[in-house]
């Protein structure tokens, strides 16, 4: 079974901080890893993903991710965050042997204040 | 413009009636799916779909039907077995395969009383 944890329900930064959103994973195959956002009443908008290579992603708004195998992580970080970040964030995970389903963590709240 | 419709955005219904929700996708994606959002919870996989005329049961399917006879669309029916169907929906769609990210619709928040 492959399951995802965001250990914290809330993050808040101050605008022009960096800015960290904690995810961890258990897969028992090779994990393809995602990062989701979610603005009220909205639907998900993709903001980047781990395949393979690198472990440093970078995504789309200035976001980057990084994959640390031996921790099981995959935290999002921002170098200066902006009010507009604030949102939900949701970390994803795929087994690569289980084409169809990802499951993804309870998310966590981000609030940037100016 | 591509994306994911879902209709309607908000939908009120009394206990004891089905209800089904639509989702349309102009993307040309294989597989789409249905996620149940409720406050703390993330998103529970109600069902998926790979490939036209087939489909699979996600973590909660239990009180939902779906049907995927086309290729855009793959709407899904509350039923009156879903014991506390008041939720956040969600559809969404991705170029069949596992290393695809999935693209969502709006959403359509169902309150049934």
């Amino acid at each position: 079974a492959q399951s995802v944890a965001q250990p914290e329900d809330q993050v808040n930064v101050a605008e022009g901080n960096p800015l960290t959103v904690k995810c961890t994973y258990s897969v028992s195959g090779n994990p393809y890893l995602f990062w989701y956002v979610q603005y009220p009443n909205r639907g998900l908008q993709f903001l980047l993903k781990y395949i393979t290579g690198d472990n440093l992603v970078k995504g789309s708004y200035g976001f980057e991710a990084e994959f640390n195998k031996s921790q099981t992580s995959f935290h999002l970080k921002k170098p200066s965050a902006l009010v507009s970040d604030s949102a939900l964030y949701f970390c994803a995970v795929r087994d690569g042997a289980n084409a169809g389903k990802s499951t993804f963590g309870d998310g966590t709240t981000l609030t940037v204040k100016p | 413009d591509g994306g994911i419709t879902q209709s309607p955005k908000y939908l009120f219904r009394k206990e004891g009636q089905n209800v089904t929700l639509s989702c349309e996708q102009n993307l040309n994606h294989d597989a789409m799916y249905w996620y149940r959002q409720d406050p703390g919870q993330g998103l529970r996989l109600i069902y998926y779909s790979q490939i036209v005329n087939d489909f699979q049961k996600g973590d909660i399917a239990e009180g939902y039907s779906v049907s995927r006879e086309k290729k855009e669309s793959f709407p899904l029916t509350v039923t009156s077995a879903q014991k506390n169907p008041t939720a956040f929906y969600l559809c969404a769609s991705s170029i069949s395969g596992s290393p695809h990210e999935q693209y969502f619709g709006p959403g359509t928040r169902l309150t049934v009383t």
